[in-house]
């Protein structure tokens, strides 16, 4: 079974620019959630989907959104990019069956603002 | 205050030798969830073990068991027989309200221990 895909895997963009990043779960998994990892604020939790309806926000500006379509694949944008959204973003899924349930991580984004 | 706290920056093990990371988490719910994950360089999060408030056994899985103290608030990763493989970023991460009708799904992550294996 494939997992966790994320794409594009690296990009550079400049101040005041806007990204897309894209994230495909693991078939059947319909909880998708949303991370930023940076060296100097560790990982962050940014938001979670599922059903295409937004259940968690983590403490980001409105700057940051996303979204999920019906197959599950979900999007997150940046508008607006400032030098410190430079990180890591990571995209997990899971099955969403019970308490112990795991959530699996994409090899990530990384994103460089210039 | 610090919900996942991981006092170790940096540890070394010697191959083929068990070694303990630390994690100790704060929270005030009665049900939650904590996880261990191993990050490579290449940057992908994979999981190695899950441990529930309400499990009264340690997890295992393989050469991973996790040490949990409920009492002291404690977590503790024990990777037993280390290989050069298992040099990584090891981070815990902790899940509240896991019986909240699950709808909570938020992973909150200690800053992580930098695990280096030495031939």
């Amino acid at each position: 079974k494939a997992g966790v895909t994320q794409t594009p895997r690296y990009l550079i963009k400049t101040r005041g620019q806007q990204v897309t990043l894209s994230c495909s779960p693991i078939s059947g998994h319909r909880s998708v959630s949303w991370y930023q990892q940076t060296p100097g604020q560790g990982l962050q939790f940014l938001f979670e989907y599922f059903s295409e309806t937004q259940r968690n926000k983590g403490n980001f500006p409105g700057r940051f959104s996303g979204r999920q379509f019906s197959n599950s694949r979900s999007e997150m944008n940046v508008s607006t990019l400032e030098l410190g959204d430079s990180a890591l973003y990571l995209c997990a899924s899971s099955l969403q069956r019970g308490p112990g349930e795991t959530q699996y991580f994409g090899p990530g984004t990384r994103l460089l603002v210039l | 205050a610090q919900k996942i706290t991981q006092t170790q920056p940096g540890m070394f093990v010697q191959e083929k030798e068990a070694v303990t990371l630390d994690c100790t988490y704060d929270t005030s719910d009665q049900s939650y969830g904590l996880f261990w994950y191993k990050q490579p360089s290449s940057g992908e999060m994979i999981f190695l073990i899950y441990q529930g408030s309400y499990d009264e056994q340690n997890a295992t899985e393989g050469r991973y068991s996790l040490n949990f103290q409920k009492a002291r608030k404690s977590a503790n990763l024990v990777i037993s027989a280390s290989q050069l493989g298992d040099s990584a970023m090891y981070f815990c991460a902790m899940r509240e309200g896991v019986n909240s009708g699950g709808s909570n799904y938020k992973l909150t992550f200690g800053k992580g221990t930098l695990l280096t294996v030495n031939p």
